[in-house]
């Protein structure tokens, strides 16, 4: 059974970087048939494709994030990450990560975490 | 401003039959598979509906997914209390943005 579980700090201050990793259980993250990916979910709102990336370091950003965002992949760890710069307020969310395949289909979610970004 | 378009909100009675729309444009349904979420509250979304009209392992075939031309229709058929919930459609837009985009979400009430 394929689990996701999302780490990181649940408070950010503005301007500094947001820092999420995935721990991926049950199933190797080097799999040929999937890739690793991040959505978020501001409160009350709907859901936002941030990036994702493929076990060899492939990574395909959301063109509004693109400039504030790196994925990177750690196979030793069968981990992944993510690295959001500059935060506002308007960053804060629900992180998930996920598993999804070539045609982008999301099979499999982290429970999610929440990151508020406050002073 | 969702890229999909969704109604916000249906509703039904228990037993009923209701469809949810997602409309979009050629660069993305027109030409990628459609994906449907159910989204509990509180929970992480659940792949009801992949490749536009197949049901994972355990999704009930009360579910059901079609598409045609630049919309999708997601539609659920002998509802229960249960079904309550937000659902999203999602696919990819290959446009020169080249993003996964989804709908803003209906929320469904089981009357």
């Amino acid at each position: 059974q394929l689990q996701l579980q999302e780490s990181g700090p649940g408070l950010v201050k503005p301007s500094e970087t947001l820092s999420l990793t995935c721990t991926v259980s049950g199933g190797s993250i080097s799999s040929s048939s999937y890739y690793w990916g991040w959505i978020r979910q501001p409160p009350g709102k709907g859901l936002e494709w941030i990036g994702s990336i493929y076990y060899s370091g492939s990574t395909y950003y959301n063109p509004s994030l693109k400039s504030r965002v790196t994925i990177s992949v750690d196979t030793s760890k069968n981990q992944f990450s993510l690295k959001l710069s500059s935060v506002t307020a308007a960053d804060t969310a629900v992180y998930y990560c996920a598993r999804h395949t070539v045609v982008f289909d999301w099979p499999h979610w982290g429970q999610g975490t929440l990151v508020t970004v406050s002073s | 401003q969702s890229v999909l378009t969704q109604p916000p909100s249906v509703s039904a009675a228990p037993g009923q039959k209701v469809t949810i729309s997602c409309s979009g444009s050629s660069s993305n349904i027109g030409n990628n598979y459609v994906s449907w979420y159910q989204q509990l509250p509180g929970t992480a979304p659940k792949l009801l509906i992949y490749e536009n009209n197949k049901r994972p392992s355990g999704i009930p075939d009360r579910f059901s997914g079609s598409k045609s031309g630049t919309s999708a229709t997601l539609g659920i058929t002998g509802l229960q209390t249960g079904d309550e919930a937000d659902y999203y459609c999602g696919t990819w837009d290959s446009s020169l943005s080249a993003d996964v985009v989804f709908g803003g979400g209906t929320k469904l009430t089981v009357l």
